[in-house]
């Protein structure tokens, strides 16, 4: 049974607009939620999180967004970039615990 | 450079061979991870080490074996394996294992790894 669920394995945007990747979870002690970035030949890295008690949290052309009682959490990047084509995971965390999502590819078309 | 290095990058290996997938992290963590990743699957974690010592062991068949001689290097030791491990293996390190949620995962490239 999967606790976070990425159900867009894929999606596609134009340059210069505005990427959304959506995350569902059915825990509800995730007490945190991350979004991780990855390329092909690398592992994940890290991109942004945010704290199961704020809905918002901004850096620079990342936002990433948490509705609670939807259980739901989106990762907005605007104004999107080439460079931005990845896999990108969401995961949450309690206690210890670090659940991934399966990951979206994004792939940002010039 | 992430900090955090794996080799070999790829493996093909048959099910009666025995290899290891080896891991160094150069970030000065205590804990070390690793992970499978499946084609169109969530990350799985399999082991978790902190300061040297197995914390957690998700359910791993014991075909594969972990081995973690120091903080700076983990192991993971395969045995016997089956088509159905072939997947990408991933190690990640963090500076403790108090909690994941203000100490993010550092990960290493992978072992893009094929049981034939």
């Amino acid at each position: 049974d999967q606790q976070v669920k990425q159900n867009s394995p894929s999606l596609s945007v134009q340059e210069g607009r505005i990427s959304i990747l959506n995350c569902d979870y059915t825990n509800s002690m995730f007490d945190y939620f991350l979004w991780y970035k990855k390329y092909p030949a690398e592992g994940p890295t890290f991109l942004i999180s945010i704290s199961s008690i704020k809905d918002k949290n901004e850096d620079g052309r990342f936002t990433v967004f948490l509705n609670k009682s939807a259980k739901h959490l989106s990762l907005h990047i605007v104004p999107s970039q080439p460079g931005d084509s990845a896999v990108y995971f969401c995961a949450a965390t309690y206690g210890n615990k670090l659940v991934f999502g399966a990951g979206t590819i994004l792939r940002v078309k010039s | 450079e992430t900090g955090v290095t794996q080799t070999p990058r790829h493996l093909v290996m048959g099910m009666t061979n025995k290899k290891s997938l080896k891991c160094e992290q150069h970030l000065g963590h205590n804990a070390m991870y690793w992970y499978k990743q499946s084609a169109k699957k969530p990350l799985e974690l399999m082991f978790v080490y902190s300061l040297e010592e197995r914390v957690e062991n998700n359910s791993v068949p014991s075909r594969f074996s972990p081995e973690c001689p120091n903080s700076s290097h983990l192991f993971l030791h395969l045995h016997t394996l089956q088509p159905e491990d072939s997947a990408l293996y991933l190690c990640a390190s963090s500076q403790d294992r108090t909690g994941t949620n203000t100490d993010t995962q550092y990960f290493g490239p992978g072992t893009r790894l094929t049981v034939l």
